[in-house]
């Protein structure tokens, strides 16, 4: 079956540009869950979703960034006024819940602010 | 939150066992232990969790020390496919209210031919 999705692959963008990048969730899967890895580190952990909820919000970076879920399934997020610092791969995962113990990834979103 | 502990790289030679060791003192007694590896220019894949007792499935093992400030995932015999960054995770039980993944920044296993 179809895997997560995340849309675009690759994004240029300029110093100050807002940008929205989004995730397509496996079908079924209630949890969804945003990473960023900056070139050659680990992977930081941004924000989850149950449903559309997000009780913890404190892994993103700062107010610059936000994200939303709606219909329980797509996801975005949005980085406002774009820094070179923000340059990194966004990962997405979804899951069946909270509770499952697998998370699927998908392929990332390449973000490049010149 | 509690922190993992891996060494940067290893290497091992095709089709000889792997053992990657990671450390994790500060473990709370609900926290699950998750692996996940990485192949270049991928997303993150699942292989292996435990709680205390070892585990097998047909990626890997997973061998837990009986305090649980250790464990360590093997793979019986490595291929030129298991080249990848191998992430040990500490994941909170599900009644502890936080979902926060803290992966650290892995183990880079080279496989040589």
């Amino acid at each position: 079956g179809a895997g997560v999705s995340q849309s675009p692959s690759n994004k240029v963008t300029e110093k100050g540009k807002d940008v929205e990048l989004r995730c397509d969730p496996i079908s079924g899967h209630t949890a969804l869950y945003w990473y960023r890895q900056s070139l050659g580190q680990g992977l930081e952990f941004l924000i989850y979703f149950q449903g559309n909820s997000a009780p913890d919000k404190s892994g993103l970076p700062s107010d610059r960034f936000s994200a939303e879920r709606t219909g329980g399934s797509v996801s975005t997020l949005t980085i406002q006024r774009t820094q070179q610092e923000d340059s990194a791969v966004y990962l997405c995962a979804s899951s069946f819940g909270l509770g499952s113990y697998e998370q699927y990834f998908g392929p990332g979103t390449r973000l490049t602010v010149t | 939150d509690a922190k993992t502990t891996q060494p940067n790289s290893m290497e091992s030679n095709e089709e000889e066992p792997v053992h990657l060791p990671c450390n994790h003192s500060t473990i709370s007694g609900t926290d699950y232990i998750h692996w996940y590896r990485q192949l270049p220019s991928q997303g993150p894949e699942y292989v292996i969790h435990g709680l205390t007792s070892n585990v097998n499935n047909r990626m890997a093992s997973l061998a837990i020390a009986e305090d649980r400030k250790s464990s360590t995932l093997i793979l019986h015999r490595a291929t030129l496919r298991d080249a990848a960054v191998y992430y040990c995770i500490l994941r909170p039980h599900s009644t502890s209210g936080t979902y926060k993944y803290i992966f650290g920044t892995g183990t880079r296993l080279k496989v040589l031919a």
